[in-house]
């Protein structure tokens, strides 16, 4: 399975202030997603970022607020842009990896973002 | 579209008894299925994963699941749940239909309190 990294590993943050969380990855991979967490709640899926093009986003997440790179096929960024208490979450990276001969998506350890 | 139902939220066992953690999903296509733990203050790990074939499926730590197609479930099991099983538990699905993409949806959870 792939090693992925995150930083940081956590923050906190003052409402209307933005943040960047990097995501590396220790092979190249092709798909990159991003997740949010909020508190005591399931994952839900924020945007697939893609090499070489504009990501991808799930309904109610926009570019504006959430703008992702992906400049390379080890290498994310995902930034919380103009943050309010709304925002405190967890984030987290997943890579799609090729396992058993079967796809999986394995995480990183997540971002644990406090906004104030 | 394509959901997941983890039924309970929290499951209490005694150390030493089996554990059963419930999941349920609805795709329109044929599925693929994942069990991911998540201990405290730590990303999701991967547990284990159906993909086709035999419809028991063995994975990490012990744990195993049973894909279920006409009551479309896919519990995951442990015969003797150890106080380190503690932790909260995700269910996720993805449709293998081309059009649904690598979009992984998640259930809600269900903590696990493995009492000594």
């Amino acid at each position: 399975s792939a090693v992925i990294s995150q930083k940081p590993s956590r923050d906190i943050c003052q409402r209307g202030t933005s943040l960047t969380i990097q995501c590396q990855v220790d092979s190249q991979v092709t798909m990159m997603f991003w997740y949010r967490q909020q508190p005591g709640q399931s994952l839900t899926l924020i945007a697939t970022a893609n090499q070489g093009s504009e990501a991808t986003y799930e309904s109610g997440f926009v570019i504006d607020k959430f703008p992702i790179s992906r400049p390379n096929l080890t290498f994310s960024t995902l930034t919380v842009s103009n943050m309010s208490p709304e925002d405190s979450s967890i984030y987290l990276c997943s890579v799609a990896s090729i396992a058993g001969g079967s796809e999986t998506q394995y995480f990183g350890p997540g971002t644990r973002l406090l906004v104030l | 579209a394509q959901s997941v139902a983890q039924p309970e939220d929290q499951v209490n066992v005694a150390e030493g008894n089996p554990l059963t953690v419930k999941c349920t999903y609805s795709v329109s296509g044929n599925p693929y299925l994942f069990w991911y733990v998540q201990y405290p203050n730590r990303g999701l790990q991967f547990l284990l994963k159906y993909i086709t074939g035999d419809n028991l499926v063995k994975g990490s730590y012990g744990f195993e699941a049973e894909f279920n197609k006409s009551q479309t479930s896919f519990h995951l099991k442990k015969p003797s749940a150890l106080v380190s099983d503690s932790a909260l538990y995700f269910c996720a699905v993805r449709d293998m239909k081309k059009a649904a993409g690598n979009k992984l949806t998640f259930g809600g959870g269900t903590r696990v309190l493995v009492k000594p």
